[in-house]
């Protein structure tokens, strides 16, 4: 079993619409997520973090953790065409923000 | 804020040439800076952890004589690939933290041996 897993994707979105992207990690004890974005042939761009269950939104991005499912989501509102990236899901086992476990990442596409 | 620099962005070079590359913090102190390596349609692997005037940690099957990493001051890393072949182009990608702070990743240096 994987210890981060998304779904590759692609997954299409009209522009304008709500675009969700899950990630369920393995590790029970991981305490810090985040949320990277990466467009083709650059480095990941941090979008999102969150520590404690629940929602939290940042614009048009809201993170969403739930420990006990095991389960983190990233939800865009008013997708726009430049969302278009590959998002990637990164866990850490310790607050400290040391080393993270990356998900294989899923393609967005959104069509205008 | 939170800018980190890597260069060189591209490299090509022939095979058994040694490469360079250097990792940055611009605005801020890194405590720990890490390297990773990407392939085409996969995610980030990372190679090695550093700490400041530590010696690095390597991941599981990261050869650490074949990937030299220095960490001499808290904004500045270097990757060096020792003798490098074919089968080491690849993506390679610094990040840096402050302390308790997310990594922010660097541009990235496209490595293509020939």
């Amino acid at each position: 079993q994987k210890e981060v897993e998304q779904n590759s994707g692609p997954l299409s979105v009209p522009e304008g619409a709500i675009a969700s992207l899950n990630c369920t990690y393995s590790d029970r004890g991981s305490q810090s997520f985040f949320w990277y974005r990466q467009y083709s042939g650059k480095s990941p761009e941090l979008i999102m973090s969150i520590y404690s269950n629940g929602d939290k939104e940042d614009g048009r991005f809201t993170a969403q953790l739930n420990k006990a499912s095991q389960y983190v989501s990233l939800l865009i509102r008013d997708s726009q065409p430049s969302d278009s990236a590959t998002y990637l899901c990164a866990v850490s086992m310790n607050t400290g923000f040391q080393k993270l476990v990356f998900g294989t990442g899923t393609r967005l596409l959104v069509s205008p | 804020g939170a800018v980190v620099s890597q260069h060189p962005s591209w490299v090509i070079c022939k095979s058994g040439t040694s490469v360079k590359i250097e990792c940055r913090s611009l605005d801020f102190q890194a405590t720990t800076m890490f390297w990773y390596r990407q392939f085409p349609k996969q995610s980030l692997m990372l190679m090695a952890t550093s700490n400041e005037g530590s010696k690095a940690t390597y991941e599981q099957g990261v050869e650490k004589d074949k990937f030299l990493i220095n960490h001499a001051s808290l904004t500045l890393s270097t990757l060096t690939v020792t003798s490098a072949h074919p089968e080491d182009s690849s993506f390679y990608i610094c990040s840096a933290r402050g302390t308790n702070q997310p990594q922010h990743f660097g541009d990235g240096t496209r490595l293509s041996i020939l």
